[in-house]
């Protein structure tokens, strides 16, 4: 099975900071590489697909990049509703899908 | 719009079976999609549990596999999650999702769970 590692587990950032979260992959993925954003109590929501591309209705403050094993969401300046966590999640493999531990975005 | 709804029992005894449905509005379970089950402990991060698509076919966690049954009924547009032997361990919210995608310039199919039920807690206690 492919593994997904994300790094920090847990970030403290302030308002207007540039936060990048990685993801690193067992195998390679290609662009296979979704970022999703969890707020208390509430279902995942679909930030990043294919890498790089953002997924309508998501600001543009949010980007991903990479490909391969390596991949990075970045938030260009953060504001007070990014703070959640954030996870990645594989969809290269057709049989399993895997999710990175996930980041925990807190305020500093 | 699409919209995806779990329900079932809140309280689950153990060694007994969780059971879930997921009813599909707004969108027929029959398209080109397949439909997931993800859970997430208290505290804890997501796991992805199995899918089904709607010709029946099926794809489960290894770490699961042997204990999961997913079924999808077409006549009522919803799709269920059975998991047997259930510990404490299997106490989690559990999410359906839909798992759609996008092509790429090149005719790439990109998948990723572009849609999400709002999630019910399960609880495992006798």
């Amino acid at each position: 099975d492919i593994q997904m590692t994300q790094s920090p587990s847990s970030l403290s950032a302030s308002v207007g900071d540039r936060v990048t979260i990685t993801c690193r992959a067992s195998q390679s993925i290609s662009s296979y590489l979704n970022w999703y954003q969890q707020k208390p109590g509430k279902a995942p929501k679909l930030l990043i697909y294919a890498a790089s591309s953002l997924q309508s209705g998501v600001p543009s403050r949010f980007s991903g990049s990479g490909s391969g094993t390596d991949f990075t969401l970045t938030i260009s300046s953060l504001q007070p509703e990014d703070f959640a966590t954030y996870y990645c999640q594989q969809s290269y493999s057709t049989l399993v899908d895997t999710f990175g531990q996930g980041t925990k975005l807190e305020i500093k | 719009q699409v919209q995806l709804q779990e329900s079932g029992p809140g309280l689950v005894k153990p060694s007994g079976t969780l059971s879930l449905t997921c009813a599909v509005s707004g969108g027929s379970i029959s398209s080109s999609n397949w439909w997931s089950w993800v859970r997430q402990p208290p505290g804890k991060g997501l796991e992805w549990i199995g899918e089904i698509y709607h010709s029946g076919s099926t794809n489960y966690n290894p770490s699961l596999k042997s204990r999961v049954t997913i079924s999808v009924d077409k006549s009522k547009n919803q799709f269920s999650l059975k998991l047997s032997s259930v510990t404490a361990a299997d106490t989690a919210v559990y999410y359906c999702a839909r798992e759609g995608g996008y092509y790429d310039s090149s005719g790439y199919y990109y998948p990723c769970f572009d849609y999400w039920g709002q999630g019910t807690l399960v609880t495992v206690s006798s």
